[in-house]
């Protein structure tokens, strides 16, 4: 079936270091792959993409890696701030009608 | 920048009442999706709308939830008869095109449902 999953529920790190959220999926059959953001009482906020035919792609501050051998990806996010804090939902997007399976989700906390 | 709003932002209802949650899509998009997120759980998939029809539905997406675009700019989820397990944020989203990644979807602020 599919399903998007993450590995750790919560994440916390010091101001102005690196930052690395995980994600495993299922099913191969996503076109895409996508990082949100998701603060307290808002709603998902896109972050960065990533095709299924690609292992990289960069953005500002953030990288999403993609390995599809062992269906994993991750998100890196360069000098974490404080306005980072937040929920992060890796998702598959599966191009049928716009279907979005979000994973758990991780919460990165940010330490001044 | 262009955005999806939703109303109400909160509700309380009774178990067994009946309740709509609206959006206005944006304006130019065509294709509309609903999806909801149970407390500290992940965004789940509800439905996903185009040309007055439903593309595609989950399991969650029974016959006690209908979609509706009942003029040129709104969208709705009727919820005909609450639960307490329907106590939810539920996201309305919208996209121009049949979305090919999520950076075409964009999702409101949510309508956060409590069922008592």
């Amino acid at each position: 079936g599919e399903s998007v999953g993450l590995h750790l529920p919560t994440l916390s790190v010091q101001e102005g270091d690196n930052s690395i959220i995980n994600c495993a999926y299922s099913n191969s059959a996503s076109d895409y792959f996508i990082w949100y953001k998701q603060e307290s009482g808002k709603g998902p906020q896109f972050i960065i993409d990533i095709r299924s035919n690609m292992d990289k792609r960069q953005g500002q501050r953030v990288t999403v890696l993609l390995n599809k051998t062992v269906k994993h990806l991750s998100l890196q996010i360069a000098a974490t701030q404080p306005g980072d804090s937040a929920v992060y939902f890796c998702a598959g997007f599966y191009n049928q009608g716009g279907k979005l399976i979000f994973g758990q989700g991780t919460e990165l906390s940010v330490k001044p | 920048e262009p955005e999806v709003t939703q109303t109400p932002s909160h509700q309380v209802t009774q178990m067994g009442q009946e309740v709509i949650l609206r959006c206005v899509p944006i304006s130019n998009h065509l294709y509309f999706y609903w999806y909801r997120q149970i407390l500290g759980q992940k965004v789940e998939f509800l439905v996903s709308f185009y040309n007055n029809e439903i593309s595609e539905k989950s399991e969650i997406f029974d016959d006690q939830f209908s979609v509706e675009r009942p003029d040129g700019s709104n969208f709705t989820l009727k919820i005909r008869s609450t639960k307490l397990e329907d106590s939810a944020m539920y996201f309305c989203a919208s996209s121009l095109i049949r979305a090919i990644s999520g950076n075409t979807i964009y999702f409101g602020e949510g309508s956060w449902l409590t069922v008592v």
